[in-house]
């Protein structure tokens, strides 16, 4: 399974925007990229996907290098109710076929 | 609508003991899968389940084992349960279409401890 690398935790204040960064420098070119992330005492919530275009949802944008090598999902303004972990994920499909490869993630903070 | 349940919230076994965890997928979600996630890890892939059938299974030992019902729930199964079995056991069910996106939906988990 290819491999994503991202920090073990960042930090952010309320209100104000959070780049969390990805890499996959050995991503293959059928390779989709998935963003998880789990909040405390809950399971882990879908947040966006893409492949090679950026792509925007209501909860937040994913900026994928042109490269495809690395990857940064974006939280336009970061709400306490965002601290969570956030997993970013390789998978070879775009469909609820291929299980899941969950990493360490990243453990964002949220300060008011 | 209801989101992916699991039973029970919490439980606790002692070591050598075999435990059932139950899930119920989202209504007309088909496929099932089952992650352990041990304390200060992702979550780590067990098996999936689509239209009754095993369709993968992850590194695990065979006192690991599943099941899908008629109506798409699921059960897992664990034998002579270890101490390194304490985790949380998370399920998750999704719709297994081709084309469109299908995320995973997961449940809140069950969580194991093993004495």
């Amino acid at each position: 399974d290819a491999k994503t690398t991202q920090p073990n935790s960042m930090e952010s204040n309320e209100e104000e925007p959070v780049h969390l960064p990805c890499n996959h420098s050995t991503i293959s070119g059928t390779d989709y990229i998935h963003w998880y992330r789990q909040l405390p005492s809950q399971g882990p919530e879908y947040v966006i996907h893409g492949l090679t275009s950026n792509v925007n949802n209501r909860m937040a944008s994913l900026a994928i290098a042109e490269d495809r090598k690395s990857s940064t999902l974006i939280l336009h303004r970061a709400t306490l109710r965002d601290a969570a972990v956030y997993y970013c994920i390789l998978s070879p499909s775009n469909s609820g076929n291929t299980p899941l490869v969950f990493g360490k993630g990243t453990r964002l903070s949220v300060i008011a | 609508d209801a989101g992916v349940t699991q039973s029970p919230t919490h439980l606790i076994k002692t070591r050598g003991q075999h435990v059932t965890l139950r899930c119920s997928p989202i209504s007309g979600h088909k496929s099932v899968s089952w992650y352990q996630q041990v304390l200060g890890q992702g979550p780590q892939f067990i098996f999936q389940y689509y239209e009754k059938e095993e369709r993968g299974r992850g590194n695990f030992p065979d006192r690991f084992s599943a099941r899908q019902f008629p109506n798409y729930s699921s059960e897992l199964n664990v034998n002579a349960l270890l101490l390194g079995d304490s985790a949380l056991y998370l399920c998750a069910s999704s719709l297994r279409g081709a084309g469109a996106y299908n995320e995973q939906f997961f449940g809140p988990g069950t969580r194991l401890t093993v004495l």
